[in-house]
C-alpha cells in the first residue's frame, strides 16, 4: 500500500516568512513528486514538480527532494495571507498510472 | 491556456438513481484520470484510463462505478446506484506523454460537487 504523509496543521506563519511544508512517502520506487495547492472549494493546482534529488526553484517557491530519506518539502518565501490554502503532495511512480496524494497540510499566512 | 473541463458544476441526486459526471480531457493528453475528495479529506484516486481502457483502479471504485469515452473526446463518470457516502467532489483529470523529466504532470478540471439525499 503506497502512502504519502503529510502533517495536516494548520501551519501559521507571519506574512514575510518562510512557510516550510513537509511531506513522507513509503514507496521507494516512486520518481516523481509533486506539490499542489489546493483553495477550499476548489481543484488542486500543480505548484511545482521534481523528479531530481536536490533543490528545485521557481519563484518563491523551493521543492526539495531527498530519496534515500523517502522525503520531498516545499519551502514558500516570504509568505502572503493569498499563499493561505491547503498544499498536497503527490507522488507517482515511475510510468506508473496512479497518483497518491497525501491528505495535504493547511498553511495559514497572518497578515 | 489548455484546461479540463467538467460538467455539470454541482449536481443533486436522490440515493439510488444513477449519475453521470462528464469530463472534456485536455486535447492532446492520454491519460485520464477521476479522483474524488469527501468533504474535508484527501484527495482519493478513483480510475485511470489510457488507450480506450482502465488502466488501474482503486478499491473505491467498484461494480457501481464506470468510466467510458464514448466520442473521443469526452470521458464519463457513471454512478450506478448512489449511496448517500458517494457524496463527494469529483475531479477528472489528464495527462500528457509519459516523459518522466517534463511530462508526467496532472491536470485537474474544476471538479464536479455531488450530493446524494
Amino acid at each position: 500500500q503506497k502512502e504519502v504523509e503529510q502533517n495536516s496543521g494548520p501551519l501559521s506563519v507571519p506574512e514575510g516568512a518562510i512557510a516550510s511544508l513537509n511531506c513522507t512517502y513509503s514507496d521507494r520506487v516512486s520518481q516523481s513528486f509533486f506539490w499542489y495547492r489546493q483553495y477550499s472549494g476548489k481543484s488542486p493546482e500543480l505548484i511545482m514538480s521534481i523528479y531530481s534529488n536536490g533543490d528545485k526553484e521557481d519563484g518563491r517557491f523551493t521543492a526539495q527532494l531527498n530519496k534515500a530519506s523517502q522525503y520531498v518539502s516545499l519551502l514558500i518565501r516570504d509568505s502572503q495571507p493569498s499563499d493561505s490554502a491547503t498544499y498536497l503532495c503527490a507522488v507517482n511512480e515511475n510510468y506508473g498510472q496512479n497518483f497518491v496524494f497525501g491528505p495535504g497540510t493547511r498553511l495559514s499566512v497572518l497578515p | 491556456e489548455p484546461e479540463v473541463t467538467q460538467t455539470p458544476s454541482h449536481q443533486v441526486t436522490q440515493m439510488g438513481q444513477e449519475v453521470i459526471l462528464r469530463c472534456v480531457p485536455i486535447s492532446n493528453h492520454l491519460y485520464f484520470y477521476w479522483y474524488r475528495q469527501i468533504l474535508g479529506q484527501k484527495v482519493e484516486f478513483l480510475v485511470s484510463f489510457y488507450n480506450n481502457e482502465i488502466s488501474e483502479k482503486s478499491e473505491i471504485f467498484d461494480d457501481q462505478f464506470s468510466v467510458e469515452r464514448p466520442d473521443g473526446s469526452n470521458f464519463t463518470l457513471k454512478i450506478r446506484s448512489t449511496k448517500l457516502e458517494d457524496s463527494a467532489m469529483y475531479f477528472c483529470a489528464s495527462r500528457g506523454q509519459n516523459h518522466p523529466s517534463s511530462g508526467n504532470t496532472i491536470y485537474f478540471g474544476e471538479g464536479s460537487w455531488l450530493t446524494v439525499v
